[in-house]
């Protein structure tokens, strides 16, 4: 049972546009969701984080924004820089219960010039 | 900073040995420390959580016996692959989550298994 899903395997975003990555979830339990970028036989890298009390955080070129109606968070990269070409991955955990991370299956982000 | 290490990077053995694979937390003390099982194209895998000075917290399906884990101080988890098998060949990534922090769970750089 895959409790947090991004539908999208792939995403093609040209240089200096908007890369949105989405991600759907499950379980109305988890209050925590985070994002990491990873690049091939590398570990996963934290990008940004957003607490279920809250339903937009900002970070530089990123912004998380979250839909609990709707089990639903996105990713968005702008402006999209040819560096930012990694696989993503939505994460979501019930903090009060336990530190388990539960992970989605990654979007594969490239950037073209 | 938070910065997490893993050693080695990559290792072959031979089928029936055992491999041990280090994760350290290098700039932070870590209270709790994951295992993560990553196959080609497939998500992270939770292996198992461990807590400094206590037993690991084995997830549904991985056998305890076969992958050793051993977390010591917290700077250092050890996971030991026993009696290695083809199909234990894969990548494993260790976490760190911070003494005091929120939820982020830092990485190290992960560890290619290949045994033959």
């Amino acid at each position: 049972d895959q409790q947090v899903k991004q539908n999208s395997p792939s995403l093609s975003v040209q240089e200096g546009r908007i890369s949105i990555l989405n991600c759907d979830y499950t379980n109305s339990m988890f209050d925590y969701f985070l994002w990491y970028k990873k690049y091939p036989a590398e570990g996963p890298t934290f990008l940004i984080s957003i607490s279920s009390i809250k339903d937009k955080n900002e970070d530089g070129r990123f912004t998380v924004f979250l839909n609990k109606s709707a089990k639903h968070l996105s990713l968005h990269i702008v402006p999209s820089q040819p560096g930012d070409s990694a696989v993503y991955f939505c994460a979501a955990i019930r903090s009060y219960n336990t530190d388990k991370l539960i992970f989605g299956t990654g979007t594969r982000l490239q950037v073209f010039p | 900073g938070a910065v997490v290490s893993q050693h080695p990077s990559r290792v072959i053995c031979k089928s029936g040995t055992s491999v041990k694979i280090e994760c350290r937390s290098l700039d932070f003390q870590a209270t709790t420390m994951f295992w993560y099982r990553q196959f080609p194209k497939q998500s992270l895998m939770l292996m198992a959580t461990s807590n400094e000075g206590s037993k690991a917290t084995y997830e549904q399906g991985v056998e305890k016996d076969k992958f050793l884990i051993n977390h010591a101080s917290l700077t250092l988890s050890t996971l030991t692959v026993t009696s290695a098998h083809p199909e234990d060949s894969s990548f494993y990534i260790c976490s760190a989550r911070a003494l005091l922090g929120n939820y982020e769970q830092y990485f190290g750089p992960g560890t290619r298994l290949t045994v033959t």
